[in-house]
């Protein structure tokens, strides 16, 4: 079955350093990945995606994931954290035909807690 | 453009109720996704609809849960004889199409709680 897994229920780091928040997957056929913020009482907020091209992947708000295809990775970073980025983060794989019917397979999430 | 709007954003009901969550899809979309987020888990996929069609109910409880998403209006979640089980998260997710190009995006959520 497809599936991603997030090892780390929660990840502490002080601001100003880097951190990494840790997600392996499961796919057969080529994976589409993505990271997805949730704040509190609020909803997901795309972050970034890797689909093909470069494993380095940009997204918002200085965020930025690594796709590892060796080691079936795709952990996200940021080289400065800082106290706002504290949320609950969720690694998807989007299965299905590349031209049907898609759907998103979540982690479990990964609490993200920064300490000024 | 406005987002995906879903409401009522907190509802309460009582065991033996019904909960009708609604949504309503970005602008320009046809394409609706409803998940699941129980306490402290991950979303989980329930259904996809198109308009006046159900694509994949895949995740949907076989009873008592129920989507529609009309030629006119918001797509409806219903839940009929709502459980303590069902107290959860409800999150609608919309896109323009299928297939690998189209992103969802999410609404910020229905909070149901059951007492």
């Amino acid at each position: 079955a497809q599936s991603v897994a997030q090892p780390e229920d929660q990840v502490n780091v002080a601001e100003g350093n880097p951190l990494t928040v840790k997600c392996t997957y499961s796919v057969s056929g080529n994976p589409y990945l993505f990271w997805y913020v949730q704040y509190p009482n609020r909803g997901l907020q795309f972050l970034l995606k890797y689909i093909t091209g470069d494993n380095l992947v940009k997204g918002s708000y200085g965020f930025e994931a690594e796709f590892n295809k060796s080691q079936t990775s795709f952990h996200l970073k940021k080289p400065s954290a800082l106290v706002s980025d504290s949320a609950l983060y969720f690694c998807a794989v989007r299965v299905g035909p590349d031209t049907g019917f898609q759907k998103l397979v979540f982690g479990t999430g990964t609490r993200l807690l920064v300490s000024p | 453009n406005a987002g995906v709007m879903q409401n009522p954003r907190h509802l309460v009901r009582r065991r033996g109720q019904e909960a009708r969550l609604r949504c309503s899809p970005m602008k320009g979309h046809s394409h609706v996704y409803w998940y699941r987020q129980l306490p402290e888990e991950g979303l989980k996929f329930m259904v996809y609809l198109q308009k006046e069609n159900i694509i994949d109910e895949s995740g949907m409880p076989k009873e008592r849960f129920s989507a529609e998403f009309p030629k006119e209006g918001p797509s409806i979640l219903r839940i009929q004889q709502v459980v303590r089980g069902d107290s959860a998260a409800y999150f609608c997710a919309s896109s323009q199409g299928t297939g690998v190009p189209y992103e969802q995006y999410f609404g910020p959520g229905t909070r149901l709680t059951v007492t």
